[in-house]
């Protein structure tokens, strides 16, 4: 299948810190990327859907300023959690769908511990 | 929105029993139904998918069927090992949003 990385995929940071986290469709054109949420054995939380050169479309009841979505070029989306809290704590992961396949692909995750 | 339901939350299994995991969805205009298995700590991995213009769908020892009317669908694995042990994830496209939703995962667990 398609190939989707992530990184990083680990973060431990302090309380009040930002993070970035990518995610890179490797041989294919992603014109969409998703970004979920999981927390410990729960199931996967749909944030954000991305297009490519557009503005994200947030969930409801997700911050879009905490939040920041970058989806600049075809390969390449970020997702930075800006003023890190505790609470912020999760399992992130990325998904990518896009030409020539339509079918979904998840990146490897980001473990985010904020202290 | 879209609605996924997922049961059981856990199921134990002998080694070469067969597993049965079943969802249903609200929305009747969903075309598309993946299945992921998830290892702990790991990417999901799509496993099979069905689309809404077949009823059934089945790769060695994995299967999975849909009930359009009754806006069910279930994954089947036969001869189970435990290598299969995992988290597994039903999940449907919401039409125009080309977002999956998902179910709420079913921990199975192969005992050899």
């Amino acid at each position: 299948g398609a190939v989707v990385s992530q990184h990083p995929s680990r973060v431990i940071c302090k309380s009040g810190t930002s993070v970035k986290i990518e995610c890179r469709s490797l041989d294919f054109q992603a014109t969409t990327m998703f970004w979920y949420r999981q927390f410990p054995k729960k199931s996967l939380m749909l944030m954000a859907t991305s297009n490519e050169g557009s503005k994200a479309t947030y969930e409801q009841g997700v911050e879009k300023d905490k939040f920041l979505i970058n989806h600049a070029s075809l390969t390449l989306s970020t997702l930075t959690v800006t003023s890190a809290h505790p609470e912020d704590s999760s399992f992130y992961i990325c998904s990518a769908t896009g030409f020539p396949n339509e079918k979904l692909f998840f990146g490897s995750g980001t473990q985010l511990s904020v202290l | 929105g879209e609605n996924v339901e997922q049961h059981p939350s856990t199921l134990s299994v002998q080694e070469g029993d067969s597993a049965v995991i079943k969802c249903t969805y609200s929305d009747s205009a969903s075309n598309y139904f993946p299945w992921y298995k998830q290892e702990l700590g790991k990417r999901p991995q799509l496993i099979i998918d069905i689309r809404s213009n077949v009823g059934e769908k089945k790769d060695q020892r994995i299967a999975v069927t849909l009930n359009k009317t009754a806006k069910h669908f279930s994954l089947h694995i036969t001869e189970t090992q435990p290598e299969d042990s995992a988290v597994y994830f039903c999940a449907a496209i919401h039409t125009g949003r080309r977002a999956l939703t998902f179910g709420s995962g079913t921990r199975l667990q192969v005992q050899p």
